[in-house]
């Protein structure tokens, strides 16, 4: 089945230390998005990627850094410099097929920071 | 003043009956709408594109007006399941990528 998974699905994490968040698609898309959302908020942009090996800064991105190194595959590692790291973060993308540029989303990442 | 704004809700339908919200963008140059469903705690889920010239899919009508800058979702007979919060989405890109921006969602709640 095609999709996108989204490891893991929660995530602790003690003050200072980095984390990386896995996001991986089999649907070939092209486009991949980092989201965070909030309680209550809207989803915030944090990263997006168009194409392999090229990527650029969404509404959020201190404290956050990505690779696109394979088209399948986009991961987010959220650094020590991030400083309220604890929230849901979503994965997404888009350029299929028939679904012109809708977005389509990973299950999540719930981060909290210990 | 954010770029996209809804009623946060909650909007509490009684089983059967039809709710409607909307939700206004601030950007003129706004190209592509979409309407997402989340449910509690999970990832939000394409429920339907907006066309220029309104489309519908079963009980759900997405409605776009352009003048005053908003898309609508109607929702008719409505179910139990259809409890979630609705997210609208906007991106001025044409492109098969884009930046979207979010609205908060809007609740609503179906009672029995």
């Amino acid at each position: 089945d095609g999709g996108i998974t989204q490891s893991p699905k929660y995530l602790f994490r003690k003050e200072g230390q980095n984390v990386t968040l896995s996001c991986e698609q089999n649907l070939n898309h092209d486009a991949m998005y980092w989201y965070r959302q909030d309680p209550g908020q809207g989803l915030r942009l944090i990263y997006y990627s168009q194409i392999v090996n090229d990527f650029q800064k969404g509404d959020i991105a201190e404290g956050y850094s990505v690779s696109r190194e394979k088209k399948e595959s986009f991961p987010l590692t959220v650094t020590s410099a991030q400083k309220n790291p604890t929230a849901f973060y979503l994965c997404a993308s888009s350029g299929g097929t028939g679904h012109y540029n809708e977005q389509f989303f990973g299950p999540g990442t719930r981060l909290t920071v210990l | 003043r954010k770029e996209v704004e809804q009623d946060p809700g909650p909007f509490n339908v009684p089983e059967g009956a039809t709710v409607a919200f909307n939700c206004t963008y601030s950007n003129s140059a706004s190209q592509s709408f979409f309407w997402y469903r989340q449910d509690c705690r999970k990832e939000p889920k394409l429920l339907m594109s907006v066309y220029s010239s309104g489309n519908e899919d079963g009980r759900f009508t997405a409605q776009l007006n352009r003048a005053s800058q908003y898309i609508s979702l109607l929702i008719r007979d409505s179910k139990l399941s259809d409890s979630a919060t609705y997210l609208c989405a906007v991106t001025t890109s044409a492109d098969s990528w884009g930046k979207f921006q979010f609205g908060a969602g809007t609740q609503v709640v179906v009672t029995p």
